[in-house]
């Protein structure tokens, strides 16, 4: 059964650091992995999506990153802003089914 | 071109009535997925339907709960003699075939 765990479950930072945000998955046939972007009281947004056989993708000030093999991705973010503050969520589909496993996410606080 | 919609965005049910969640995928999708988050949890998959057809129903609870997506119309998720631990937020996304998932607004149900 697939697990997804993000780690940490908060991250406090002051505007302009450059963070990185942490996933692993347990079984590593999947077939891609998200990351969404979760407002309190709101829905998810896609941030960037990776294909199984893609090592990263990127948009704008955010990169992620995939090694299947050890069951890690990694989502950095450069000059964070008030603006990034928000839940950030992993996902994992399965080879086979198209249904999505999530992460608990972590809480993101950029301080002014 | 329209997002994923889904309404009612809030609804109240007093235990034992039934709620329906309607979701419309966005234009050019044929999957739906329907996820559920309980407070202070992750999102976790319930079921996955094309059109006319359930796919993956994994996620559901065996009673009371049921999802369509017919030829016409919206997708229906229905939950009948709602109970207080159904409260919590329901999200839809669509896709194209092994596609990137784009998410609703959700609907937040209270069951009083």
């Amino acid at each position: 059964k697939q697990e997804v765990t993000q780690i940490p479950a908060a991250l406090s930072v002051p505007e302009g650091e450059n963070l990185v945000l942490n996933c692993s998955f347990t079984d590593s046939a999947i077939y891609n992995l998200q990351w969404f972007r979760q407002d309190p009281g709101k829905g998810l947004t896609s941030l960037l999506l990776i294909q199984s056989s893609q090592r990263e993708q990127t948009s704008g000030r955010l990169n992620a990153s995939l090694d299947k093999s050890s069951g890690r991705s990694t989502l950095y973010i450069a000059a964070s802003q008030p603006g990034d503050s928000a839940t950030y969520l992993c996902a994992v589909s399965q080879g086979g089914s198209e249904k999505l496993v999530f992460g608990k996410g972590t809480k993101l606080t950029v301080n002014p | 071109n329209a997002g994923v919609m889904q309404n009612p965005r809030h609804l109240v049910r007093r235990r034992g009535q039934e709620a329906r969640l309607r979701c419309s995928p966005m234009k050019g999708h044929s999957h739906v997925y329907w996820y559920r988050q309980l407070p202070e949890e992750g999102l976790k998959f319930m079921v996955y339907l094309q059109k006319e057809n359930i796919i993956d129903e994994s996620g559901m609870p065996k009673e009371r709960f049921s999802a369509e997506f017919p030829k016409e119309g919206p997708s229906i998720l229905r939950i009948q003699q709602v109970v207080r631990g159904d409260s919590a937020a329901y999200f839809c996304a669509s896709s194209r075939p092994l596609s990137e998932q784009y998410f609703g607004p959700g609907t937040r149900l209270t069951v009083t």
